[in-house]
């Protein structure tokens, strides 16, 4: 079965600073992976998501995110921190199963905070 | 734009009583999915429905039920609550399955005494 795991459930950046928030990943078949994030008292919005189209996916908000199969990663970055950026973010693996419509399999989450 | 609507926002049950959270899409999307998050742990899902008509369990179904009532309305039902199931509640809805965006309600924060 396909799982994710995001290395670190808190990351504490300056604003301006680059942001890097990690997930890794375990699936048997080409993957389909995602990036969520959450704002306080809301539900989860998507910034991006992978489809083997290419390996380094643009998303909204200046965040990017690259599939390395090698390394089983695929890590989300944004260059420079906006302090409009904290919030908890949530790494996602499509399961299809032997339904083939499937489900999602989310990771624990990584809270950033931004610091002035 | 709606969206996915869910009702109530807030809930507190004593042990051993039962209700149902509704969630409703107007998106005219296929599949809709029940998760709970709780601290440290992510989203974890409970059920789904991947089209009308069809339901199955999550990682975590026991102590739950699902309706897909039709199309737009996919419930949740807590038929003998526990404070084990104090958690936040998402409703979710794609268009057809997981790879699809998956576009999720504001939640239900529920205590259990």
């Amino acid at each position: 079965a396909q799982s994710v795991t995001q290395l670190g459930s808190h990351v504490s950046v300056s604003e301006g600073a680059l942001v890097l928030l990690r997930c890794n990943y375990s699936s048997s078949v080409p993957p389909y992976l995602f990036w969520y994030v959450q704002y306080p008292n809301q539900g989860l919005q998507l910034l991006l998501k992978y489809t083997s189209a290419a390996t380094l996916v643009k998303g909204i908000n200046g965040f990017e995110a690259e599939f390395k199969k090698s390394e089983t990663s695929f890590h989300l970055t944004k260059p420079s921190a906006h302090m409009s950026d904290a919030a908890e973010y949530f790494c996602a693996v499509s399961d299809l199963g032997s339904s083939n419509t499937g489900k999602l399999i989310f990771g624990q989450g990584t809270t950033l905070q931004v610091k002035p | 734009n709606a969206g996915v609507t869910q009702t109530p926002k807030f809930q507190v049950l004593k042990t051993g009583q039962s209700m149902t959270l509704q969630c409703a899409q107007d998106m005219n999307h296929n599949s809709m999915y029940w998760y709970r998050q709780d601290p440290g742990m992510g989203l974890r899902l409970i059920y789904y429905s991947a089209s009308e008509g069809t339901t199955d369990k999550g990682e975590v179904p026991n102590g739950y039920n699902v309706s897909r009532l039709n199309k737009r309305e996919f419930s949740l039902r807590l038929e003998s609550a526990a404070p084990s199931q104090t958690s936040v509640y998402f409703c979710a809805s794609s268009r057809q399955g997981s790879n699809e965006k998956l576009f999720f309600g504001s939640g239900t924060q529920l205590s259990v005494l």
